[in-house]
């Protein structure tokens, strides 16, 4: 079975300033996506950022971007010049060809101005 | 644009209650989810579905059951509503994973609904 883990339940950054949030995975699979997600209080949940495994360069998108370590099955989002919108839960999410999709705890990020 | 649109964002039922959750999908995609998010436990899937009329049990099946009889469309049914099923119901739907770029390589949610059952 696939598991996704995130081990910090909160963090909090100040604007302007980076932060680096963290995501292990454990599969035995060769091929599989990897993503990112955002769920600000509004509660609509967005995609922020995907990696597919068999692509060795790391994803980028605007401020945001993975370190993506395929052997250590680490998968971890960069956010750049926070900004106050950045303030949501991020889910860092698996998923298998196909259909099978397994997600993270999630982690609180709060910008502080 | 994707859109999955879940009809109800806030309901309260009481217990024993009969409930239903509809989510219609615009993109076409062949599976669809519903999850239960809550605090802490991040999302936990209940029932997903790869095609019409199929169905397929995942995390936390009890006690829920669901209805997929047309393809844009996926139910999700509280057959007798109890008060530990409050919390936030996210419908989702995606491509196959790998199949169809023009679909998106992703998972699509909607708003989300809160149910609160007292």
């Amino acid at each position: 079975a696939q598991t996704v883990t995130q081990s910090q339940p909160e963090m909090s950054v100040q604007e302007a300033e980076t932060v680096t949030l963290s995501c292990t995975y454990d599969t035995s699979e060769s091929n599989y996506y990897l993503f990112w997600y955002k769920q600000p209080p509004s509660r609509q949940m967005i995609l922020v950022i995907r990696q597919e495994a068999y692509k060795q360069q790391n994803a980028t998108e605007n401020r945001f971007s993975v370190n993506f370590q395929k052997a250590a099955k680490s998968f971890s989002l960069k956010i750049s010049d926070s900004q106050l919108g950045d303030t949501a839960m991020y889910f860092c999410a698996f998923g298998k060809t196909g259909n099978q999709f397994y997600f993270g705890t999630g982690t609180s990020l709060t910008v502080i101005p | 644009d994707v859109k999955v649109t879940q009809s109800s964002r806030y309901l309260v039922k009481r217990t024993g209650e009969k409930v239903f959750l509809e989510c219609v999908q615009d993109m076409d995609h062949e599976n669809m989810f519903w999850y239960r998010q809550d605090p802490g436990l991040g999302l936990r899937l209940i029932y997903f579905s790869y095609d019409v009329k199929m169905k397929e049990k995942g995390d936390i099946p009890e006690g829920y059951s669901v209805s997929r009889e047309k393809k844009e469309r996926f139910s999700l049914i509280l057959e007798s509503a109890s008060t530990n099923q409050t919390s936030m119901y996210l419908c989702a739907s995606s491509s196959f994973l790998g199949t169809s770029e023009n679909k998106g390589n992703t998972i699509y949610f909607g708003e989300g609904s809160w149910l609160t059952v007292v």
